[in-house]
């Protein structure tokens, strides 16, 4: 199976700055079916990027995903408020579908 | 709008069976592969199990092959989760998720005496 890392388990940053989160595969992912997800307090997650770049509808262009084989990212440009959550990333290429143990974005 | 409304969770003894209900819409069921992932309350997303478009492609993960069934019924755009000899470790808020639309809210399962 497919092991996610995601780095770094927790991120402090302020408004305005910009945040970018990491997520290793053990393996490479096929066709890079690789997904972040917001998740804030008591709610389910929330899709942003699928296919490792490409914005699901609706999700703001400070958010971006990059990356390919092993190697994803998740880049949101100029952090506003509403941005602080907990990411997931997912890869759905190789059974079994994986998640990462998730990124917390907390204010500092 | 992607609906997904969860059903049927609720407290069962160990040993127990649930099954639980996903009614879908907004979006044409038929056309989508649908799972399900369920999340201890604080702690990580893990993937549980998913079908095929059609119903005929399904997939476990290894901590519930052989007591959760999966299966859909597209003529009621509905999809459900059979769980049987539950355990105190499948205790979660199971959500049902279409992993290109949208989630459900989740519906919580507690295995406990």
């Amino acid at each position: 199976e497919i092991v996610l890392t995601q780095s770094p388990g927790t991120l402090s940053l302020s408004p305005g700055e910009r945040a970018t989160l990491s997520c290793r595969a053990s393996q490479s992912v096929n066709n890079n079916y690789l997904a972040w997800y917001q998740q804030k307090f008591g709610q389910a997650p929330r899709l942003l990027i699928y296919d490792a770049s490409s914005r699901a509808t609706g999700i703001p262009d400070r958010f971006s995903g990059s990356g390919s084989g092993t190697d994803f990212s998740l880049t949101i440009s100029r952090l506003e408020p509403e941005d602080f959550a907990v990411y997931y990333c997912l890869q759905y290429g190789n059974l079994p579908i994986m998640f990462g143990q998730g990124t917390r974005l907390e204010i500092k | 709008e992607v609906q997904l409304v969860e059903s049927g969770g609720g407290l069962v003894q160990p040993g127990g069976s649930l099954r639980l209900s996903c009614a879908a819409s907004g979006f044409t069921f038929t056309n989508y592969w649908m799972h399900w992932v369920r999340q201890v309350p604080g702690k990580g997303l893990v993937w549980v199990s998913r079908i095929s478009s059609d119903g005929n492609t399904i997939n476990y993960a290894d901590p519930v092959k052989g007591r959760f069934t999966i299966s859909r019924d597209n003529a009621k755009n509905t999809l459900y989760l059979q769980m049987n000899s539950l355990r105190a470790e499948d205790t979660a808020m199971y959500y049902c998720v279409n992993l290109l639309l949208g989630w459900g809210q989740g519906t919580l399962v507690t295995v406990s005496s």
